[in-house]
Order: structure tokens, then C-alpha cells, then sequence
């Protein structure tokens, strides 16, 4: 199946420092990828979808301008956090979309998720 | 609409006992339906998909899911529990390929006692 990496895999940081988080898809282009985050013991959260060469998308109540996405080439998008503080500690992951032709003219959409990064801001 | 529900937010079942974990959607179009695991702090592994080619799907590590258009459900289903089972489940739905948002189920939590 397709790989998607995250790095790095864990980070730590002072309160106000910036983070930036890299996701790469392996072995194909993704032309979408989207960013996550999960709290403890909970689903995932989508914050926005990451378009190449466009602007991304983000959902209601995810500031902009705090998640800053990069979606500079077909294998890879960033996520920095600005100004981290304590709230935003959370695992967060990335994932690629994959759009397959199947059997009988029809397609499926697949995404396939990184690691995850796990943020830690003191 | 479109939505997912788990209807079990954490199951136990004992070693080489079968694995149940059930999923309902809700969907005004055709759906592509996901199972992935999540294994602590580690990110999301794709167990298998629904793509529409036949109604019980097989996937990695001796799981399968069953797609029910009547009933609007997508179980997953093992016939033996391994310890290494033990993880975090979502079932995924895709209410439109290529167009709508991708919709998490909230998870479920599947204990493998030895």
C-alpha cells in the first residue's frame, strides 16, 4: 500500500516557539493531503485539507493563521504551529488522499495516514 | 446527511474468541466505507475498503467486514483474537468519492484478554 511519513515523530518545545511538521507521501503524488488532530482517547479531528499549489481549506474553528499549511509539491505538505502554547500539545497526523479507478467504472477514495507527530509544548 | 456511528466504544473479548466491532452509516449517496487500527501512539493502518466490487471485504490480519446496503451497516468481524489485536478502531466513510468529507466513527477500543 502507499506510505506516508511524518517527521518528526515526537517534538518538544517552549511556549511561543514555532513547530513545523513534515508529511511526505512515499511512493506516489498526492495532490490532496489533509491534516488531523486527535486528543487522548478520542477521533480524529480534521483542521484543514491541504491542496498542491493552492491555498488550503481549513474547517470552522481552526485559526489560519496559526496552523500554517504548505503544500509546495506532490509529496509533501507542512503544518507549522506558530507561537506553540500548552493547548496545543496534541498528536497530530497528516494523511494523503489516493483517488483509484476499480472494477466497472468506479473509483475509490483512500486516504493514507502518516505516524503522526506528537507535540509536546512546555 | 452523512454520518458514522460505532455503536461500541470499547469491547473485550478473550484470546481466540471471534471479534465483533460494529459500524453504522448514514449516507444520501453511494459510500466507500473504511475499517483502520490504530495501535497506541502510532498513526491510522488501513485494514480494508469497500469498493463496491462484492459486499464482504477481506482485509490484513485475518479481518473482514461485510457491507449491508438494507441495513446500513459495515461490522468488522475476526474469527480468532490475537493479543496483538488489541487497538483502537474507526470505521471511516467517504459519503461521495472524490467529493465530500471523509467522516470518523469516534472509535472503538477492542481489549484482548489473555
Amino acid at each position: 500500500g502507499a506510505v506516508v511519513s511524518q517527521h518528526p515523530s515526537r517534538v518538544i518545545c517552549k511556549s511561543g516557539t514555532s513547530v513545523k511538521i513534515e508529511c511526505r507521501s512515499l511512493d506516489f503524488q498526492a495532490t490532496t493531503m489533509f491534516w488531523y488532530r486527535q486528543f487522548p482517547k478520542k477521533s480524529l479531528m480534521l483542521m484543514a485539507t491541504s491542496n498542491e499549489g493552492s491555498k488550503a481549506t481549513y474547517e470552522q474553528g481552526v485559526e489560519k493563521d496559526k496552523f500554517l499549511i504548505n503544500h509546495a509539491s506532490l509529496t509533501l505538505s507542512t503544518l507549522t504551529v506558530t507561537s506553540a502554547h500548552p493547548e496545543d500539545s496534541s498528536f497530530y497526523i497528516c494523511s494523503a488522499r489516493v483517488l483509484a479507478s476499480g472494477s466497472g467504472g468506479t473509483s475509490t477514495d483512500t486516504q493514507y495516514f502518516g505516524p503522526g507527530t506528537r507535540l509536546t509544548v512546555l | 446527511a452523512q454520518s458514522v456511528t460505532q455503536l461500541d466504544s470499547h469491547v473485550s473479548v478473550s484470546e481466540g474468541t471471534p471479534v465483533l466491532l460494529r459500524c453504522n452509516y448514514s449516507s444520501s449517496y453511494s459510500p466507500s466505507l473504511f475499517w483502520y487500527v490504530q495501535h497506541p501512539n502510532k498513526g491510522l493502518q488501513l485494514l480494508l475498503k469497500y469498493t463496491s466490487a462484492a459486499t464482504l471485504v477481506k482485509g490484513i490480519n485475518g479481518f473482514e467486514a461485510e457491507f449491508k446496503k438494507s441495513e446500513t451497516s459495515f461490522h468488522l468481524t475476526k474469527p480468532s483474537a490475537h493479543m496483538s489485536d488489541a487497538a483502537e478502531y474507526f470505521c471511516v466513510v467517504t459519503p461521495y468519492t472524490g467529493g465530500f468529507k471523509t467522516i470518523f466513527g469516534a472509535g472503538t477500543r477492542l481489549f484482548v484478554k489473555a
